[in-house]
């Protein structure tokens, strides 16, 4: 069974910086690109960020590109996002996703989120 | 850049079909698979399509997808409507630039 955890969302001061973990297991990690993807309170879904198998290919919404860096661990089958400079509009529930697609480009499985707020 | 627009929301009685369509700003339907999300309250979003017509396993063959190149949309129906069915659907598509886009999503009211 597919199962994807996340971890390291709370409370940080506009400006501060936060580090979230995925942790992935029911299948073969290195195998698949993964995403994070974002919802903010009573919003919709929004792509935040993917990376390839091996690392060597990431990209980012325009809205996030210079403050977060997504990056893996294959050895120990886990997803993180460094996020700096945080923003009051980066409020949201992020989900880690297992992707599809020759560059990532749609999600199949999706974990069940860690709560981040950017307030003062 | 291009957008999905889904309608905000629609309702139906249970045992009746309904469809929430998709459209595609620019670029075509066609060129990039389109996937469906369900998101219930309080919970993370599930994949009820994906490659605009394809059910992962689980999912009741009582949802279908499908593309319309005339209206450059896609449409997730769902027939045979359950109370359970009540949620938010999304669809989401992605363009050669790396632009992965998600719908603004459609509440589905189950009367």
């Amino acid at each position: 069974e597919v199962q994807l955890v996340e971890s390291g969302g709370g409370l940080v001061q506009p400006g501060g910086s936060l580090r979230l973990s995925c942790a992935a297991s029911g299948f073969t990690f290195s195998s698949y690109w993964m995403s994070w993807v974002r919802q903010a309170p009573g919003k919709g879904l929004e792509w935040v960020a993917n990376i390839k198998q091996d690392g060597s290919e990431k990209y980012y919404v325009d809205s996030v590109k210079g403050r977060f860096t997504i990056s893996r661990d294959n050895a120990k089958n886990s997803l993180y996002l460094q996020m700096n400079s945080l923003r009051a509009e980066d409020t949201a529930v992020y989900y880690c996703a297992r992707d599809l697609g020759d560059y990532g480009d749609y999600q199949d499985y999706w974990g069940q989120g860690t709560l981040v707020t950017v307030s003062s | 850049n291009f957008m999905l627009t889904q309608p905000h929301s629609v309702s139906e009685s249970p045992g009746k079909t309904v469809t929430i369509s998709c459209t595609r700003s620019s670029g075509s339907i066609a060129s990039n698979y389109v996937q469906w999300y369900q998101q219930r309250p309080g919970s993370a979003p599930t994949t009820v399509i994906y490659e605009d017509n394809q059910r992962p396993s689980g999912v009741p063959d009582r949802f279908s997808g499908s593309i319309d190149s005339s209206s450059n949309s896609a449409s997730l129906t769902i027939s045979g409507l359950k109370t359970e069915d009540e949620a938010d659907y999304y669809c989401q598509s992605y363009d050669s630039s790396n632009r992965r886009v998600f719908g603004g999503g459609t509440k589905l009211t189950v009367l």
